[in-house]
């Protein structure tokens, strides 16, 4: 129930494009659901965060999508840039002093 | 800057030879933790510390020591190192023990256990 499966594992997605990372938990006392960016040789890094309060949140070009109901909560990224090529972990907490649990993570490659 | 730092970056041992890696923050961070990133399963919490003497196992403590003597430093040891424990190891900070929510974490050690 302290699950957060992420999917896909990888993405490979044309300049210009729409990346989608999509993560599903079990646990309904999770209220915060951040993700996280990861170049390689760098510490993962907070991209976005969202609350349940809300169904969607939009920060430039990256959107969280939240559906409750399915408790299910998904990244988008509008316009994917080969900058945007890093590895994107999904994650959730309970409210404090709980812990983030993290999901397997999802490897971006966007191609000039 | 404000960041937390890692020593060493990268590191080839040999089993059973103990082992520290260390971990510093500069920002007066209450909460710590480490975890480590192996692929396909992402990121697991070995310990974690909610301030100074306070630490706890996180979900894969086993083979790992840690210690909390100064706010700023939080240690991982592995005693005896074994080649299950090559990994990529990040220490993480985070301002409040009690919110935990946004993490800051270092650059990261790579570990490979002969």
């Amino acid at each position: 129930q302290q699950q957060v499966k992420q999917s896909p594992q990888s993405l490979i997605v044309q300049k210009g494009g729409i990346s989608i990372i999509n993560c599903a938990y079990e646990n309904t006392a999770f209220d915060y659901f951040p993700w996280y960016q990861q170049f390689p040789g760098k510490g993962p890094a907070l991209l976005i965060a969202i609350r349940p309060d809300v169904s969607e949140k939009k920060e430039g070009r990256f959107t969280i999508s939240f559906n409750k109901s399915a408790k299910q909560f998904s990244l988008h990224i509008m316009d994917s840039q080969p900058g945007d090529s890093a590895t994107y972990f999904c994650a959730a907490s309970a409210p404090p002093p709980d812990k983030l649990i993290f999901g397997t993570g999802t490897r971006l490659q966007v191609f000039p | 800057e404000a960041q937390v730092t890692q020593n060493p970056r990268y590191l080839i041992t040999v089993t059973g030879k103990k082992l520290t890696v260390t971990c510093s923050q500069n920002m007066n961070h209450e909460y710590m933790s480490w975890y480590r990133q192996d692929p396909g399963l992402g990121l697991r919490q070995i310990y974690y510390s909610m301030n100074v003497e306070v630490t706890d196992k996180g979900d894969v403590p086993e083979g790992y020591k840690v210690s909390r003597k100064e706010k700023r430093n939080f240690p991982l040891i592995l005693e005896s190192p074994s080649p299950n424990q090559t990994s990529l190891y990040f220490c993480a900070s985070s301002p409040d023990s009690y919110f935990q929510e946004t993490q800051y974490f270092g650059p990261g050690t790579r570990l490979l256990v002969l």
